[in-house]
């Protein structure tokens, strides 16, 4: 089944620790995205790539890092700078005409 | 800017009841369209999507969405509600370059609206 794979579904960070986060599509799309989700705020795009080897940062970047190895993979990372990341963490990938889709997301949780 | 706007943060119906979700788009040219939906604690699943031709576009699980150019409208439109239906939907557009002529391939979201069904 083609789709994209997001784990753990649930993640607990302690203060000043990275976390990565893991997202993995067998769909062979080129362009990959990570968002976050705040209740009653929508989704704001953290960081997107459209090749391998290359991204971008997006409206929120700050405190997180990213890497694109392979066309599969597009792992995050969120850094100890990130000081609110209490979030709902979506990633994407879409086709040459935007159309995206989603894996099912990554709870994490301050603790 | 381009953006999207979905005007209503919470709407809600009687199940059985019809439903209409507002989307409008700012937007240079023709748009690439979508609606997803959003269960709690779920990732988001692309109910319809429009990209040129025929105004009119069914989705799946019975919800259709009707583009109009001089409205900048995609209204998302179900004829009776189920319990079921109840989620987050998110309008998306399409998003251009800073030249404005070419699509990037990145979506646009609106804020998203919930939608509540009364028994």
């Amino acid at each position: 089944d083609g789709g994209i794979t997001q784990s753990p579904k649930y993640l607990f960070r302690k203060e000043g620790q990275n976390v990565t986060l893991s997202c993995e599509q067998n769909l062979n799309h080129d362009a990959m995205y990570w968002y976050r989700q705040d209740p009653g705020q929508g989704l704001r795009l953290i960081y997107y790539s459209q090749i391998v080897n290359d991204f971008q940062k997006g409206d929120i970047a700050e405190g997180y890092s990213v890497s694109r190895e392979k066309k599969e993979s597009f792992p995050l990372t969120v850094t100890s700078a990130q000081k609110n990341p209490t979030a709902f963490y979506l990633c994407a990938s879409s086709t040459i005409r935007a159309e995206a889709f989603f894996g099912q997301g990554t709870r994490l949780t301050v603790v | 800017a381009q953006s999207v706007t979905q005007p209503d943060i919470h709407i809600t119906v009687s199940e059985g009841a019809s439903l209409e979700l507002r989307c409008n788009y700012s937007y240079g040219a023709t748009p690439y369209l979508f609606w997803y939906v959003q269960s709690p604690g779920q990732g988001l699943q692309l109910l319809l999507k429009y990209f040129s031709g025929d105004t009119l576009v069914q989705g799946i699980k019975g919800f259709e969405a009707e583009f109009k150019r001089s409205q900048s409208s995609f209204n998302l439109r179900k004829p009776s509600v189920h319990w079921s239906d109840a989620a987050e939907y998110f309008c998306a557009v399409g998003a251009l370059s800073k030249v404005g002529s070419s699509n990037t391939g990145k979506l646009i979201f609106g804020q998203g609206t919930t939608l509540q069904v009364k028994p």
